[in-house]
Order: structure tokens, then sequence, then C-alpha cells
């Protein structure tokens, strides 16, 4: 089984200042996607950003972009000129491939973004 | 607003009672997913289901059950309810079940248990 650790339970950085946030996964399968999800406080899973174990680029997203680190099981996010609207919980999810379309969650980071 | 419509969007029931949660997926979605977000449990699949047959089972109790009918919508029906059920209640669909299509989540059923 998979599994996916967020060790930062709560985060806080100042609007315009960059944050990054952490992720690692545990797993056997070499072909998999990751992916961020963004929960505001209206409580919607809003799809951030998604990476392709196979593809060796980082993803990017406008101000959204991931640090992907195959050897290390890592999958951090970087957000760039934080904005207040980027307040909320961040949840890094794990996706098999070729084994239906389940996602594995990781237990969250809150992002607060400071005026 | 994604295109997934979940209803109602906040549900009060007692122990013991039973409830259906309701969810619309996007237009032309075939593919139909629900998940739980709890305090303790945090978020958990469910269930998936992929124009109209189940396809994937996740930690879903026996209490629980789910369907996908002719017209794609999806109802979770929760029975037997216990306090510990009180969560959110997320559908989410994708344009097949297939790995890696792009899951898109409704805004979540808020299910209170008293």
């Amino acid at each position: 089984a998979q599994t996916v650790t967020q060790s930062q339970p709560e985060m806080s950085v100042q609007e315009a200042e960059t944050v990054t946030l952490s992720c690692t996964y545990d797993t056997s399968e070499s072909n998999y996607y990751l992916f961020w999800y963004k929960q505001p406080p209206s409580r919607q899973m809003i799809l951030v950003i998604r990476q392709e174990a196979y593809k060796q680029q980082n993803a990017t997203e406008n101000r959204f972009s991931v640090n992907f680190q195959k050897a290390a099981k890592s999958f951090s996010l970087k957000i760039s000129d934080s904005q207040l609207g980027d307040t909320a919980m961040y949840f890094c999810a794990f996706m098999k491939r070729n084994a239906g379309n389940m996602l594995t969650f990781g237990g969250g980071t809150r992002l607060m973004v400071k005026p | 607003d994604s295109g997934v419509t979940q209803t109602p969007k906040h549900l009060i029931t007692a122990t013991g009672q039973r409830v259906t949660l309701r969810c619309s997926p996007r237009s032309g979605d075939l593919s139909v997913y629900w998940y739980q977000q709890s305090l303790d449990q945090g978020l958990q699949f469910l269930i998936q289901y992929y124009n109209g047959e189940e396809r994937a089972k996740g930690n879903i109790l026996e209490r629980f059950s789910a369907q996908q009918f002719p017209d794609l919508h999806s109802e979770l029906n929760l029975s037997s309810l216990e306090l510990g059920d009180s969560a959110l209640y997320f559908c989410a669909s994708s344009a097949r079940g297939n790995s890696g299509n792009t899951i898109y989540f409704g805004e979540g059923s808020w299910l209170t248990v008293v």
C-alpha cells in the first residue's frame, strides 16, 4: 500500500514571498502520478498541479511549481509571490498508474498567508 | 466551479438513521468517486463507479453503499449512522476510470450525526 506523508501540519508566509510545502511518499510502484490539491475555507478540493512520474521535468502552473525527486520519493510544492487567496489546506496525493484512478492523500498542510 | 454537483450541502441526522447523498458528475464524465474527510481519518477513498458499474472499493463500511445510475448520477447511502460517521463526504468525477485522469471534486456534503 502507498503512504503519503506531509510533515508540516502548519506553515505561514508573508504575502508576496515564496513558500515550499513538503511531501514524501512510499511506494514500490515505478509508474504513478502525484498531485497537489488545495482546500480553501470553502472546503472545495481544487487541483493545483499534477506530475507524471515518468516525466523528469518538474510541473509548473503559473505561480505553483513542484520539485519532484523520484529517487528520494519527494514531491514538494513551491508557491511563489504568495497571495492572500492561497490561504488553505494543501494536500499531496498519490495515484498508481494502470490501477484505477484512486487517490491516496497525505494529512495536509495548513498554509496561512499573512498580509 | 468544478462542475460536480452534490446535494445536500449540509445534513444533520440522529444516530441509527439512514441518509442518501446525491452526486451529479461533470458533463461527459463516466467515472464517479466517493471520498470521506474526517478529523480522525483524513481524506479516504470509499468507492468508484464507472459507467454504472463498481470499479474499485476502498475503506467503505458495510453500512454504506453506493450506486451509479444510467444517467451517471450517483448516490451514497449511509445507514445505521453512528457519531463517528460525521464527516465531509466528497463526490468526484473524471472522464474515464483510467489512471491519470484528472479528478474533479464537488463541494462536499457535510454530515453531522447527533
